[in-house]
């Protein structure tokens, strides 16, 4: 079955440092990949996607890339800031399967400090 | 602009009772998505429907059940309660089948006790 993969958090940044978080996956037909993000006490919000392979998905600073050759979607972002302390989910929709459904990853908690 | 609305936001209720949770997708969004978040784990997908039907059905326990109203709002029904129902719901709505853009409500905290 379909699945995602991404590092295990806790991460811990100073502000205006470099943050990268790895997710890997493993899909039936051709996936799109997504970034979602769920802030304390919210619910979860579309950060970017990529529906192809090597489509850029880019939002607020973040940005991933779609590449199927290693079926990964990391999610970087230059200079992180306070206000990006949040829980980042990979998912994914296997469209080929006919089935519309998301599968998340585990989530990866980033905290930034001053 | 108008978002997924759902409710309520708290529930409380004992083992062995049932609720119903309620969720109004955006104006013109006619695919509804259900998910269950447990403490600390990612979202499950439990159910979803499309102009009135259930299109895909997930890890949706038995004693649960949903349906999509002709306004599009869905409801989904829990019955006999148990301590690991407790989580976070999701309802997350789109237009049409595309899967690019789900818009995920706020969620209802459910705590059963």
């Amino acid at each position: 079955g379909d699945s995602v993969t991404q590092m295990e958090g806790p991460v811990t940044l100073s502000e205006e440092a470099f943050l990268t978080i790895n997710c890997t996956y493993t899909a039936t037909g051709y996936p799109s990949l997504f970034w979602y993000v769920q802030y304390p006490g919210e619910g979860l919000q579309l950060l970017l996607k990529a529906t192809k392979a090597d489509d850029k998905g880019s939002n607020k600073g973040f940005e991933a890339t779609y590449r199927k050759e290693t079926t990964s979607f990391h999610l970087e972002k230059g200079s992180v800031q306070v206000s990006d302390s949040a829980v980042y989910f990979c998912a994914l929709i296997s469209t080929g399967a006919g089935s519309y459904q998301l599968t998340f990853g585990k989530g990866t908690k980033l905290s930034v400090i001053p | 602009a108008a978002g997924v609305i759902q409710s309520p936001r708290h529930l409380i209720k004992e083992k062995r009772e049932t609720a119903t949770l309620k969720c109004y997708p955006i104006p013109r969004h006619d695919t509804v998505y259900w998910y269950q978040q447990g403490p600390g784990q990612d979202p499950q997908f439990l159910i979803s429907f499309y102009e009135k039907m259930q299109s895909d059905k997930g890890s949706i326990p038995d004693r649960f059940s949903a349906q999509q109203f002709s306004d599009y709002h869905s409801e989904l029904n829990m019955s006999s309660l148990e301590l690991g129902d407790s989580a976070l719901y999701f309802c997350a709505s789109s237009l049409g089948r595309t899967p690019y853009e789900q818009y995920f409500g706020p969620g209802t905290r459910l705590t059963v006790t």
